[in-house]
């Protein structure tokens, strides 16, 4: 039983430099999303996704992309990474059964961008 | 000011006290109030949720949601050392249920044999 599968599960970037963040899912949950974690501010929503070509951003999209383009897979990508993306990034799914399905997390990448 | 604030801690506690955790929230649209734990390295996990107010036990875990005073609560009875973790506290409107939380920043819990 996997469940949610970040890779990879660390990283060192330079500025500017760019790269995917995958996450995969094997509980054919309709709702996905990515958070970072950082000290002293919790974790934030950067973009979810409520099925197959369907995304949107939370609190923090600036500077991230994703798709949606199986329901398995939600990768994110740092177009041009900058210091300030340095952070640990945390995958979740979820059914759509709203009042009775929470988010499962994956283990989450750590990313250093120098 | 965050929408959900949350002590930091380390709270230091020894083996078989009760706990106290607790977090303070601004929004009164929030509806579902979960509490999620975290161990050092990996993904959060959910403990216990509960919708709207009142209380829910589950084994050595109690969460109490007080909407009126905006206050949520998670109670650990005789705490084991492999209750050390981060406990994050993290809520949502009722319209997107577990979807777009807010979360607290955690508090540290440390429980010592």
């Amino acid at each position: 039983n996997a469940g949610v599968t970040q890779t990879p599960k660390f990283q060192v970037l330079k500025t500017g430099q760019s790269m995917t963040l995958q996450c995969a899912q094997d509980m054919n949950h309709e709702y996905m999303s990515w958070y970072r974690q950082d000290p002293g501010m919790g974790l934030r929503l950067i973009h979810y996704s409520v099925g197959a070509g369907i995304t949107d951003q939370g609190e923090v999209p600036n500077g991230y992309n994703v798709s949606r383009s199986t329901t398995e897979d939600f990768p994110l990508r740092l177009l041009s990474a900058a210091p300030s993306q340095t952070s640990v990034y945390f995958c979740a799914s979820s059914s759509t059964d709203r009042g009775n399905s929470p988010l499962h997390f994956g283990n989450g990448t750590r990313l250093t961008v120098t | 000011q965050k929408e959900v604030e949350q002590d930091p801690g380390p709270l230091s506690v020894p083996e078989g006290a009760i706990v106290s955790l607790n977090c303070t929230y601004s929004n009164s649209a929030f509806q579902y109030f979960m509490w999620y734990r975290q161990y050092s390295r990996k993904g959060p996990e959910l403990l216990m949720y509960t919708y709207s107010s009142g209380n829910k036990e589950d084994g050595r875990f109690t969460a109490q949601v007080d909407k009126s005073s905006k206050y949520i609560s998670l109670f650990i009875r005789d705490s084991q050392p492999s209750d050390s973790a981060t406990y994050l506290c993290a809520m949502s409107p009722g319209n997107t249920g577990f979807q777009k939380l807010v979360f607290g920043t955690g508090t540290r819990l440390l429980v010592s044999p």
